[in-house]
């Protein structure tokens, strides 16, 4: 079946330095790729995202990455702060105009040390 | 504007009962997805609804069952709990459209088990 596998499970940075999340997709047919970031009694919230048909995204401090014939895709934070620290979430989903389906990784625990 | 919006917030239910989740899609938005989260764990998807019909489904037993009302507000149901369904569920709405769409989430429902 459908499976993203994501790591680090944990990452420690420091205050300033880069954060690097790797993820890796089995369904060929995803065709769009969310990061999520969810704090401790929260849900999940959008922080980008990026479709098949792109290579690279960016957003101020965070960038992603969608290589698609290595079905793998990255998250970039450069300048980490200590509110960056939380919980990532790479997913893949696939799907159209008869709905779609979104498989998350087993997320990032990323700490940010001032 | 609000978000998505769900209730209860928690909820304690004893193995072999039924319950029944709620959800209120962010303004606009049409189509509502429903995941069970483990602690530690990615969300898992379970469902999806648009214009009152499962569209997708994970690999989820009958036990989950759904429904999704004309004013696109949707419930989740599972009957005969079990143990292994303590989780966080989390609901998700988004527009339907040619492709996967931008997925808000609510701040989802704690179930305990005992």
């Amino acid at each position: 079946g459908e499976n993203v596998e994501q790591h680090p499970s944990t990452l420690s940075v420091q205050e300033g330095d880069s954060a690097v999340i790797k993820c890796t997709y089995s369904d060929s047919a995803s065709n769009y790729f969310p990061w999520y970031k969810q704090e401790l009694g929260k849900g999940p919230q959008l922080i980008i995202d990026i479709r098949s048909n792109v290579g690279e995204k960016k957003d101020q401090r965070i960038a992603v990455t969608l290589n698609k014939t290595a079905k793998h895709f990255s998250l970039h934070i450069t300048e980490t702060q200590p509110e960056d620290s939380a919980v990532y979430f790479c997913a893949a989903s696939v799907g159209g105009t008869g709905g779609f389906k979104t498989i998350f990784g087993a997320g990032t625990r990323l700490f940010v040390k001032a | 504007d609000a978000g998505v919006t769900q209730s209860p917030t928690h909820l304690i239910k004893t193995r072999g009962q039924q319950v029944t989740l709620r959800c209120s899609p962010k303004s606009g938005h049409d189509t509502v997805s429903w995941y069970q989260q483990a602690l530690g764990q990615g969300p898992q998807f379970i469902f999806q609804y648009y214009e009152e019909e499962e569209r997708q489904r994970g690999n989820f037993p009958d036990r989950f069952s759904g429904h999704q009302f004309p004013n696109y507000s949707s419930e989740l149901n599972v009957n005969a709990l079990l143990l292994g369904d303590s989780a966080l569920y989390l609901c998700a709405s988004s527009f339907q459209g040619v492709t996967p769409q931008p997925q808000h989430f609510g701040d989802g429902t704690r179930l305990s088990i005992l």
